[in-house]
């Protein structure tokens, strides 16, 4: 099946710095690819979509200039976390679709702001 | 506006048991429905779909889920849990219009030996 890779699975950082998470579908294209936000024990919140070639369409709440998309080609989706507090420690979970019904989603990765 | 409800926080089975795990839906137009499980730290894994056709969908992993339009539901079931099953499982629907996909709040699903 399409394997859709995250990169890292966990990072550590210090406040204040910024952090980048790729998102990759290793065997399909994708033209769109959706960034998500776990909190512990709850369900996973739509943050952005992710458009090849243009901007970012990103969900009521969602701070733009802090959480920046790029997707520069149609494998590749990249999350930053800029200026990154305690706050911003979560797990985010990128998904990419093939076709107009599968989805398939990165590993995750956690985030832990200190 | 798409939504899906899982009313369990928890269900707790005996290895060995049938499980169900419960979601309803609300949608406009034609109910695209999903069911992933999640192990911890991971992503999500597929586990079916019901798009259109029988209502009874085959999964992986020996799972299944019944589309009961009358009742908006769409079930989890397994006939015999595994201690393996023991994960989080969320339901979710795409919108059609705009390919997202909106989740569940997530089933904590317990299989005991």
């Amino acid at each position: 099946g399409a394997v859709v890779s995250q990169h890292p699975s966990r990072v550590i950082c210090k406040s204040g710095t910024s952090v980048k998470i790729e998102c990759r579908s290793l065997d399909f294209q994708a033209t769109t690819m959706f960034w998500y936000r776990q909190f512990p024990k709850q369900s996973l919140m739509l943050m952005a979509t992710s458009n090849e070639g243009s901007k970012a369409t990103y969900e009521q709440g969602v701070e733009k200039d802090k959480f920046l998309i790029n997707h520069a080609s149609l494998t590749l989706s990249t999350l930053t976390v800029t200026s990154a507090h305690p706050e911003d420690s979560s797990f985010y979970i990128c998904s990419a679709h093939r076709g107009t019904t599968e989805a398939f989603f990165g590993q995750g990765t956690r985030l832990t702001v200190v | 506006a798409q939504s899906v409800a899982q009313p369990e926080d928890q269900v707790n089975v005996a290895e060995g048991n049938p499980l169900t795990v419960k979601c309803t839906y609300s949608v406009s137009g034609n109910p695209y429905l999903f069911w992933y499980v999640q192990y911890p730290n991971r992503g999500l894994q597929f586990l079916l779909k019901y798009i259109t056709g029988d209502n009874l969908v085959k999964g992986s992993y020996g799972f299944e889920a019944e589309f009961n339009k009358s009742q908006t539901s769409f079930h989890l079931k397994k006939p015999s849990a595994l201690v393996s099953d023991s994960a989080l499982y969320f339901c979710a629907v795409r919108d059609d219009n705009f390919n997202k996909f909106y989740f569940g709040s997530g089933t904590k699903l317990n299989v005991k030996p």
